[in-house]
């Protein structure tokens, strides 16, 4: 049973663009939902992270958009660059963030130059 | 941020031996530690959960004998692949926390390749 589903599985978009992953969540237990950063042969990094008392939340171009009633969560990344290529996974996990993630199948970001 | 560092960063062993991966918090003491394994373009799928000076929880399908984990100090846990076969390759990675609240950092992660 996948508990945090991801898409699109890849995305290609074009330098200056807005690059837009989805995530659906199944258990609403869930209350910490981190979005990582992965390059190959890298570990994951957090990019950012939200819970579920508030709607969206912004870091510099990334901006996480929450919706509890939906059970769904999106990262956008805006005037996406060539360096933003890279897999992007959702994941979400109950009470805090020092608790087992459960992640998303990932998305493969390449934005052209 | 904090550091994981894990080590080493890529093992390539013969069929039946054992490896063992460290991952060590640099700069924090690490009350729970994480490992993953990740297949090519694949998710992370957490293997088992360490806590400092007790036994690791194992996820649901993980042999806890052919994967030993130790978690002795706040800023050490390994994980022991033994009996290696080539279906054990596979990119491992770490991630460690200190208390309940607090960011997990990530490991860099390690490839093991068993020939």
């Amino acid at each position: 049973q996948q508990q945090v589903k991801q898409s699109p599985q890849s995305l290609i978009v074009q330098k200056g663009g807005i690059s837009i992953i989805n995530c659906a969540y199944e258990n609403t237990a869930f209350d910490y939902f981190p979005w990582y950063q992965q390059f190959p042969g890298k570990g994951p990094a957090l990019l950012i992270a939200i819970r579920p008392d508030v709607s969206e939340k912004k870091e510099g171009r990334f901006t996480i958009s929450f919706n509890k009633s939906a059970k769904q969560f999106s990262l956008h990344i805006m005037d996406s660059q060539p360096g933003d290529s890279a897999t992007y996974f959702c994941a979400a996990s109950i009470g805090g963030s020092n608790y087992k993630l459960t992640f998303g199948k990932g998305t493969l970001l390449t934005v052209n130059p | 941020g904090a550091v994981v560092s894990q080590h080493p960063s890529w093992v390539i062993c013969k069929s039946g031996t054992s490896v063992k991966i460290e991952c060590r918090s640099l700069d924090f003491q690490a009350t729970t530690m994480f490992w993953y394994r990740q297949f090519p373009k694949q998710s992370l799928m957490l293997m088992a959960t360490s806590n400092e000076g007790s036994k690791a929880t194992y996820e649901q399908g993980v042999e806890k004998d052919k994967f030993l984990i130790n978690h002795a100090s706040l800023t050490l846990s390994t994980l022991t692949v033994t009996s290696a076969h080539p279906e054990d390759s596979s990119f491992y990675i770490c991630s460690a926390g200190t208390a309940p609240g607090n960011t997990i950092y990530f490991g860099e992660g390690s490839w093991l390749t068993v020939v």
